[in-house]
């Protein structure tokens, strides 16, 4: 099955610098990669995600990466603030369908503090 | 849209009893439901995957006879963790797929089992 390695555990960063949270994935048939903000006790909430046809995506200080021929995508968030603080964590899965109906492989989580 | 609601928000339980854990789309039919559980300072790990009016596809090493997945309707999916034990304590979380990739999640059950 797909497995997904996410780095770093924590990241610690003063406010208005840059995050960058790296995934690798396994199968190369994945195709879809969403990454989730998570505030404690809260659902997983969707920030961004990308799928396999296109290298990256903006969506104003947030950007998301993709490399599949290494089987790794990225997240980079710009001009960081105090609420960005949280627990990030990206995913891969296959196309919705057939047997694998779209499950969701989770990365371990990175610990985003943002200091003012 | 596209609205996920779990009921109940906590629950504590006694060792022993059953718990049954509900998952609502409220505003769009769901084809496929899934079942997470996230212990502390973990990752959401897939518990199993649920389609309406067909047996639960459960991940390897989840016990289906403890974890039981009913999925009624397009609508509603529950999870019942039968004969709960303080192992079990944990965030339960489901979501809801229309049949793309796009997965939209219910906020969480909180299971404590004294």
């Amino acid at each position: 099955g797909e497995n997904v390695e996410q780095h770093p555990s924590t990241l610690s960063v003063q406010e208005g610098d840059s995050a960058v949270i790296k995934c690798t994935y396994s199968d190369s048939a994945s195709n879809y990669f969403p990454w989730y903000k998570q505030e404690l006790g809260k659902r997983p909430q969707l920030i961004i995600d990308i799928r396999s046809n296109v290298g990256e995506k903006k969506d104003q200080r947030i950007a998301v990466t993709l490399n599949k021929t290494a089987k790794h995508f990225s997240l980079h968030i710009t001009e960081t603030q105090p609420e960005d603080s949280a627990v990030y964590f990206c995913a891969a899965s296959m196309k919705a369908g057939g047997t694998s109906y779209g499950k969701l492989t989770f990365g371990q989580g990175t610990i985003l503090t943002v200091h003012p | 849209g596209a609205v996920v609601s779990q009921h109940p928000s906590r629950v504590i339980c006694k060792s022993g009893t059953s718990v049954k854990i509900e998952c609502r789309s409220l505003d769009f039919q769901a084809t496929t439901m899934f079942w997470y559980r996230q212990f502390p300072k973990q990752s959401l790990m897939l518990m199993a995957t649920s389609n309406e009016g067909s047996k639960a596809t459960y991940e390897q090493g989840v016990e289906k006879d403890k974890f039981l997945i009913n999925h009624a309707s397009l609508t509603l999916s529950t999870l019942t963790v039968t004969s709960a034990h303080p192992e079990d304590s944990s965030f339960y979380i489901c979501s809801a797929t229309q049949g793309r990739n796009e997965q939209f999640f219910g906020p969480g059950t909180r299971l404590t089992v004294l």
